[in-house]
């Protein structure tokens, strides 16, 4: 089963709203990281965040990490149009020498 | 600086031929990664690549699926008499160290048919 679990798997808002992404994983990790692929094609790295750090922000993207919970969120604050993507997380587990995708979340901004 | 490039980036070939997935990582970059994604789906690792180390194939899915990379550079993946199942985008990724600690850059992959 997958590492990261995303949820919701699919997501559809008005330009201009916040959007909330989740992700879910089942083992200690080094750190969690965020990417975005456009049409299917090659993904392109938003953030990363360590396991030993909690928040972080990169422009209108805001990652948080609960390690306790294993979980991390990815917020994208004033969405826009050019937003609609899909994100994944993906998590690096302690020891492993790869990264483990999750399904992805599907976002749609409507103008 | 040039990214992480592939090549073709879209083939389609009959059930039972083999196809070679090309990828040029990004220059110096030591590990080099393939995945694969079906449809709608995350990511599916395959095959990964450190320096001169012996390679983690944990993830090729079948032994029709077979991986090089040639002087610490440019990779290919081979799969061997295709299968409609093995339709897919083929995702390359290269970072410049291992470890966990680095982000992974993408290449544009290859859409693969299998008719």
């Amino acid at each position: 089963s997958q590492q990261g679990e995303e949820d919701p798997q699919a997501l559809s808002i008005q330009e201009g709203e916040n959007a909330t992404m989740n992700c879910s994983y089942k083992t200690s990790i080094n750190n969690l990281q965020w990417y975005r692929q456009n049409s299917g094609r090659g993904l392109v790295h938003l953030i990363l965040i360590r396991s030993n750090e909690r928040e972080k922000h990169s422009g209108r993207l805001r990652v948080t990490l609960d390690t306790s919970k294993k979980s991390s969120s990815l917020l994208i604050t004033a969405s826009r149009a050019a937003d609609t993507a899909s994100y994944f997380c993906a998590t690096w587990p302690g020891g492993a020498q790869k990264l483990v995708f999750g399904q992805g979340t599907r976002l749609t901004i409507n103008p | 600086g040039a990214g992480v490039s592939q090549s073709p980036s879209n083939k389609v070939t009959e059930k039972g031929k083999d196809v070679e997935l090309r990828c040029d990582p990004i220059s110096g970059h030591t590990a080099l990664y393939w995945y694969r994604q079906s449809l709608g789906q995350g990511l599916e690792f395959l095959i990964y690549f450190q320096g001169n180390s012996a390679p983690d194939k944990s993830g090729l899915p079948s032994d029709r699926f077979s991986a090089e990379r040639t002087g610490g550079s440019v990779s290919t993946l081979t799969i061997q008499r295709t299968q409609q199942e093995d339709s897919a985008v083929y995702l390359c990724a290269s970072t410049p160290t291992s470890g966990g600690v680095d982000t992974q850059y993408f290449g544009p992959g290859t859409r693969l048919t299998v008719l």
